[in-house]
C-alpha cells in the first residue's frame, strides 16, 4: 500500500521568503511518479510539478522545485520568492505505475504567504 | 480548450434521493477517476477507469456507482444519498501511465441532509 505523509497542517511564511513543505512516502513500489497540487480557495486542483522514481535530477517549474531524496523517501516542494498568491492549500500525491495507477495523497498543507 | 468538466458545481439534497453527478474531458484520455476530498484526510479515490467499459474500485466505493459507456464520459452515480457522502468531489482524467499528471474538473460541492 501507498502512504504520504505531510506533518504540516499549517504554514505562515513572509512575502518573499523562500518556503518548504515537507512530504514523506512510504510504497513497495519500484516506479512511481511524485506530484504537487495547489488547490487555492477557490477549490481547483492545479498541478505544480512532477518527480519520476528514476529521474536523478530534481524537477523544477519556473519558483517551483521539487528535493527528491530517494532514500529517506521524501519529496518537498520548494517555493522561492512567495508571493501572496501562493496562499492556498498544498497536496503531495504518488501514483504506482502498476496496478490501478491512482493518486494518493496526503493531508495537505495549507500555506498562508504574508505582506 | 483541454478540460475536464463536471455538473452541477454545488448540489442541496435529501437523504435517499438518487443523484448523478456527470463528468466529461474533451482529451481523449483512456484513465478517468472520481475522488472526494474531506477535510484532513485529503483526497480519496472512489472509483476509476482505465477505459469504456473497465471500470474498479478505489478505496472508498460503497454508496457510489459508475459507468463508462463513452470514453469521454464517467457519471457518478449515488443510488440512495446519505449524510456521510457530504463532501467536496472531483472527477479527474489523465492518459494511461503515471508519469502523466491527473487532470481535474472543478469539483462538485454536495450536501445531503
Amino acid at each position: 500500500a501507498q502512504k504520504i505523509t505531510q506533518t504540516q497542517p499549517g504554514m505562515f511564511v513572509q512575502e518573499k521568503e523562500a518556503v518548504t513543505l515537507d512530504c514523506t512516502y512510504d510504497t513497495s513500489d519500484q516506479s512511481y511518479g511524485l506530484f504537487w497540487y495547489k488547490q487555492p480557495s477557490s477549490g481547483e486542483m492545479i498541478f505544480l510539478i512532477y518527480q519520476g522514481s528514476y529521474d536523478e535530477q530534481n524537477a523544477t517549474e519556473g519558483r517551483y522545485s521539487l528535493n527528491f531524496q530517494k532514500a529517506r523517501k521524501s519529496a518537498n516542494l520548494v517555493i522561492s520568492a512567495s508571493q501572496l498568491g501562493d496562499s492556498a492549500m498544498y497536496f503531495c500525491a504518488m501514483r504506482a505505475f502498476q496496478g490501478a495507477q491512482k493518486l494518493v495523497f496526503g493531508q495537505g498543507t495549507r500555506l498562508t504567504i504574508n505582506p | 480548450e483541454a478540460q475536464v468538466t463536471q455538473n452541477p458545481r454545488y448540489l442541496i439534497t435529501v437523504t435517499g434521493k438518487k443523484l448523478t453527478v456527470t463528468c466529461s474531458q474533451n482529451m481523449n484520455h483512456e484513465y478517468m477517476s472520481w475522488y472526494r476530498q474531506d477535510p484532513g484526510l485529503g483526497l480519496r479515490q472512489i472509483y476509476y477507469s482505465m477505459n469504456v467499459e473497465v471500470t474498479d474500485k478505489g478505496d472508498v466505493p460503497e454508496g457510489y456507482k459508475v459507468s463508462r459507456k463513452e470514453k469521454r464520459n464517467f457519471p457518478l452515480i449515488l443510488e440512495s444519498p446519505s449524510p456521510n457522502q457530504t463532501s467536496l468531489y472531483f472527477c479527474a482524467s489523465s492518459p494511461w501511465g503515471a508519469n502523466h499528471e491527473q487532470y481535474f474538473g472543478p469539483g462538485t460541492r454536495l450536501t445531503v441532509t
